[in-house]
């Protein structure tokens, strides 16, 4: 089975930094990717990482420890458009598990 | 390209009554899955297709059924419509190729919110 851990909820200040961690159990791993959801929408696709390291993308980067079961989502520069609910999850062969989701607030 | 798209956006069912979300792409796609979002939780898959005749169930398939006839379409059938079946429903799609490091990142449909009293 597969199991995903993250944070309920984090609140943030505009221009700030924010750390969004995932642990994750899992029988089989081929790779793990972060989406964001505005309320009422759909998730958009934010990063993947299948090998350690850092990934960057802008003010957005993701970090992977495979040894560790454990990813972490950097947001930097916060701006308010970035409050959303960010969806870790898991890829065994070509299906996603999710963990629950942050809802991230970010205040002025 | 418009992606995925679903239909309808959102509708009412009373318990027993069925019905067929539709979902289609237009990226030629492969893989095509359908998940369910209730409040606080994450999404689960219900069902998957790796290509047009082949269907798999995921985590919570009880319910529900699907086919994928082409390539484009996947609908999700609810036949006997209960409560718990309220929810989001999120239709995504990805391409895979059979060859190692492949992404296969998956986008998804606006979504069908589904009210069953």
């Amino acid at each position: 089975g597969q199991n995903i851990d993250q944070p309920t909820e984090m609140t943030a200040t505009e221009g700030a930094i924010v750390q969004i961690n995932c642990t994750y159990q899992t029988s089989g791993f081929n790779g793990l990717f972060w989406y964001q959801q505005h309320a009422g929408e759909a998730p958009t696709f934010l990063s993947y990482n299948v090998l350690d390291g850092l990934e960057e993308k802008g003010r957005f980067s993701s970090f992977l420890s495979r040894s560790k079961g454990y990813s972490y989502l950097l947001l930097k520069e916060l701006q308010m458009k970035d409050s959303a609910s960010y969806l870790c999850a898991v890829r065994r062969y070509s299906t996603l598990t999710f963990g629950k989701g942050t809802m991230l607030l970010v205040s002025p | 390209n418009a992606g995925v798209t679903q239909t309808p956006k959102f509708r009412i069912l009373k318990i027993g009554q069925s019905m067929t979300l539709q979902c289609a792409q237009d990226m030629n796609h492969n893989y095509m899955y359908w998940y369910r979002q209730d409040p606080g939780m994450g999404l689960k898959l219900i069902y998957y297709s790796v290509g047009a005749g082949i269907t798999d169930k995921g985590e919570v398939p009880n319910g529900y059924n699907v086919s994928r006839s082409t390539t484009e379409d996947f609908p999700l059938r609810l036949e006997l419509a209960a409560p718990s079946q309220t929810s989001v429903y999120f239709c995504a799609s990805s391409y895979s190729r059979k060859t190692s490091g492949n992404q296969e990142t998956q986008y998804f449909g606006p979504g069908t919110r589904l009210l069953v009293l």
